[in-house]
Order: structure tokens, then sequence, then C-alpha cells
């Protein structure tokens, strides 16, 4: 079985200020871990994956997460967050690829203020 | 290259109706997945199909079935729709299996 926890629903940041969005998972044999963003209107598009490589990720838009097993912890962040990062985003675990069943989290508000 | 396509955008049904919904994958890919997505919710895993056969569901009744072509694009097809059914449905496709998943915009179904 694998589930995520995203430990905030919402999280509010003023531009040009760090982002972190929290997320626990649960999984019995060793996962792949996704962060995907949904704007409104729009489809999921996937910021950075993990899948057994290197523990710290780097992904589109200046986005990173890294992956503490001791932990069971995938938390996604940013240096400086930009208005356009306003959105929705999902932690998602998966056995490993991807490419199966995609369990998400229930998701993270990001609201970035002036 | 096209990415995932859906179709329609939006659909208004009533309880008790029937739905077809459509997804064309991205060209040469042959696995699509399915996924509902209530408001306020993550998408939840409906089903997969690789080359044509049904590989793996998740937790959803048999009223909710699927069909895949022969060109790899797909129908979810739901009977007897309830209020609950109401979300924006999702379709992913993948090169392969185990294989990073491009979602489409999603279809919004109403169900009144």
């Amino acid at each position: 079985a694998q589930s995520v926890t995203q430990l905030d629903s919402h999280v509010s940041v003023s531009e040009g200020t760090p982002v972190l969005l929290r997320c626990n998972y649960s999984s019995s044999y060793s996962p792949s871990l996704f962060w995907y963003v949904q704007h409104p209107n729009k489809g999921l598009q996937l910021l950075l994956k993990y899948t057994s490589a290197a523990t710290l990720v780097k992904g589109i838009n200046g986005f990173e997460a890294e992956f503490k097993k001791s932990e069971t912890s995938f938390h996604l962040t940013k240096p400086s967050a930009h208005m356009s990062d306003a959105a929705e985003y999902f932690c998602v675990v998966s056995a490993a690829g991807g490419g199966n069943k995609l369990t998400f989290g229930t998701g993270t508000q990001l609201k970035v203020e002036l | 290259e096209t990415g995932v396509t859906q179709s329609p955008t939006h659909l208004i049904k009533t309880r008790g109706q029937q739905v077809t919904l459509r997804c064309s994958s991205q060209s040469g890919h042959n696995t699509v997945s399915w996924y509902q997505q209530a408001l306020g919710q993550g998408p939840q895993f409906i089903f997969q199909y690789y080359r044509e056969e049904e590989n793996g569901r998740g937790n959803f009744p048999p009223r909710f079935s699927g069909l895949q072509f022969p060109n790899y694009s797909s129908e979810l097809n739901v009977n007897a729709l309830e209020l609950d059914d109401s979300a924006l449905y999702l379709c992913a496709s993948s090169l392969a299996q185990g294989r990073e998943q491009f979602f489409g915009p999603g279809t919004r179904l109403t169900v009144l």
C-alpha cells in the first residue's frame, strides 16, 4: 500500500520569499515520488520526480525537492516565489517508474502575494 | 508533437444517464490511465489500459468501464450516473508501462 500526506492545505507567501510545501509518504516498497502542479483550467504538469537516483531532485521553474528516507519526506522548495507560481500542488507516490497507478495527496494551494 | 487531448471539455448529465468521455494519447504512447478528481481533492486512479487490455484498477464500481483502441486512444464510460460522479476526469498517457505519465486538460462532468 502507498499513500502521501500533504501537511498544509493552503500556503501563502510573499513574492520573492522562499516556498516550502511539505509532503510525507508511506510505501511498502521503494517508491517513486513526484510533484505535480495544476493551474486553474489546465492539466497537471510534472514539476519533478525522484526514482531512486540522487536524493536532491531539481525540477522546472526553479523548484527542487529532497528525498529523505529516514523522515519519509519529500518536501518541495523554491528559493524565491513568483506570482506565476500560484497554483495547486500535488505530491504523488507510485511504484517504481511512475507509469503505473499514481496515488495523489489532497493538494496544497499556494498563494503568492505582492 | 501533439499532447494528450480530451473531449468534451464540459458535460452536463442527469442522474441515471450514461456518459462516454474520450482521450487521445500523446503520439507513440501505448498506455492510458484515467483519474477522477472531485472538487477540492487530489485525483483518484480509476484504471489503466495497456495495448487494449485493462492493466490495473482502482476502487471504482463496475459501472465505470473503459476501452482502448488500436491507435491507443481511449474511452471512459460511466453508467447509471450518480450525483457524486460530478468531477474532473483526467486522462494520462505514457510511452510504456512504468514510464512518466502526461496528463490531458480533463473533462468536467456535472451530474444533476
